[in-house]
């Protein structure tokens, strides 16, 4: 079956670490997005690619990086520069300029800094 | 500028109970989509419903509707006879077309979380 993986589905990373989340897709989708949830707050938008090696920013991207090597994978670091990295990351996918179709979201994983 | 307000932080209702979960949005577009997902415990979003600008005819499917108003920019949805498995929070979405063509990005509204008592 077609989908979006992620992850792990929860990581613990040290203060000063970075860490990188995993995302995959065999759906065929051309777009791939890095949303982060915090309770109360809905989805914000970190990093969005619409082809392969080319991203954009987001409404958050500071302290993040992502890269888009192949059509199927777009992980998402998160680095030591983001103050306040504890919250749950939801990966996406999308055909190309598809506003009229929604996204197909992968199941999220759970970061927490100890 | 574009925006999903969802007002209702928390609702709650004993299974059985209607319920409906209200969604305002705010665009300069006259070409849009508005779409609501689910998220059960377990994380993952679960599209329910698209519906794009043009068409203002409410939708039922099952004990889920939809009702669209362009006139007061309002995309609610109803549970009928809701049930235990409806608890999860619900998310109401904004694309514009203005910005799909090169960004084709939804813009949520912060949620609703409904809990259903059995």
């Amino acid at each position: 079956d077609g989908g979006i993986t992620q992850s792990p589905k929860y990581l613990f990373r040290k203060e000063g670490q970075n860490v990188t989340l995993s995302c995959e897709q065999n759906l065929n989708h051309d777009a791939m997005y890095w949303y982060r949830q915090d309770p109360g707050q809905g989805l914000r938008l970190i990093y969005y690619s619409q082809i392969v090696n080319d991203f954009q920013k987001g409404d958050i991207a500071e302290g993040y990086s992502v890269s888009r090597e192949k059509k199927e994978s777009f992980p998402l670091t998160v680095t030591s520069a983001q103050k306040n990295p504890t919250a749950f990351y939801l990966c996406a996918s999308s055909l190309p300029g598809a506003y009229y179709d929604g996204y197909t979201f992968g199941s999220g994983t759970r970061l927490t800094v100890v | 500028a574009q925006k999903v307000t969802q007002a209702q932080t928390e609702i709650s209702v004993v299974e059985k109970e209607d319920v409906t979960l209200d969604c305002v949005y705010e665009t300069r577009d006259t070409t849009y989509y508005l779409f609501w997902y689910k998220q059960p415990p377990s994380g993952e979003l679960v599209f329910l419903i698209r519906r794009n600008s043009f068409d203002e005819q409410n939708e039922i499917s099952g004990r889920y509707s939809w009702n669209f108003q362009k006139s007061t920019s309002s995309f609610n949805f109803t549970i009928t006879a809701s049930q235990v498995v409806d608890s999860a929070v619900y998310f109401c979405a904004l694309s514009e077309e203005e910005y799909g063509g090169s960004q084709g990005n939804l813009i949520f509204g912060k949620g609703t979380k409904l809990s259903v008592k059995p």
